[in-house]
């Protein structure tokens, strides 16, 4: 059972330049959450994307949008980019039904840099 | 807000030795909690959690223990190997409404082993 997969693993993009990150849910997982892991910080929530809609969204910029597609994959793009967005990028997906106990599953990350 | 208090690492400790770090929490709500780790240039990994007071969590001879009266999640280890060396993030999870959660993390503790 594959779990929770990123692509790619590593990037480099120049400052202004837009940046497409890709994630596969776990296998069963309806829901999809994007994190910002600065260096040396705790992951940092995003947004969660379920039924191909955002949710719910956390405290970044509209530069940062998503998209979320009917076999339940994940997109997360960044516009514009500066130099403070070098981060490592993680995707987390959970399991249907709702309530505060189930288990999020991250996958491997999206190294960025931004130069 | 909700949030998570880390000891600030690293923690350096020889083989065998005996591990604490320290958890505390702020939470509107009934959290549940969890620990995951993340070795180096990987992404994080589940260790173990606990959805209730008075609930403890293992895995691999880790244990921590649901602490609702002190607001604490300590992680605990009778004997360290030089494996164990990595980043242990504490956190939480809430309803954001919807039945929807994030994820709120600690700052996370590097652990480091030597032999």
């Amino acid at each position: 059972d594959a779990g929770v997969t990123q692509s790619p693993t590593h990037l480099i993009k120049t400052r202004g330049q837009q940046v497409t990150l890709r994630c596969s849910p776990k296998s069963g997982h309806d829901t999809v959450s994007w994190y910002q892991q600065a260096l040396g910080q705790g992951p940092q929530f995003i947004f969660q994307y379920y039924e191909e809609e955002e949710r719910q969204r956390g405290n970044f910029p509209d530069r940062f949008s998503g998209h979320q597609f009917p076999n339940y994959s994940s997109e997360l793009n960044v516009n514009a980019l500066l130099l403070g967005d070098s981060a490592l990028y993680l995707c987390a997906s959970s399991s249907p039904g709702r309530g505060s106990g189930n288990t999020i599953y991250f996958g491997e990350g999206s190294w960025l840099t931004v130069v | 807000g909700d949030s998570v208090t880390q000891m600030e690492g690293p923690v350096t400790l020889s083989e065998e030795a005996f591990l604490t770090i320290n958890c505390t929490y702020t939470a509107t709500g009934y959290p549940s909690l969890f620990w995951y780790v993340q070795y180096p240039g990987e992404g994080l990994q589940l260790l173990l959690k606990a959805t209730k007071a008075d609930d403890k969590g293992s895995n691999k001879g880790f244990e921590a223990t649901y602490r609702k009266e002190t607001t604490s999640f300590h992680l605990e280890k009778g004997s360290v190997q030089v494996s164990d060396s990595a980043v242990y993030f504490c956190a939480l999870t809430l309803p954001l409404g919807g039945g929807y959660q994030k994820v709120t993390f600690g700052i996370g503790t590097k652990l480091q082993v030597i032999p």
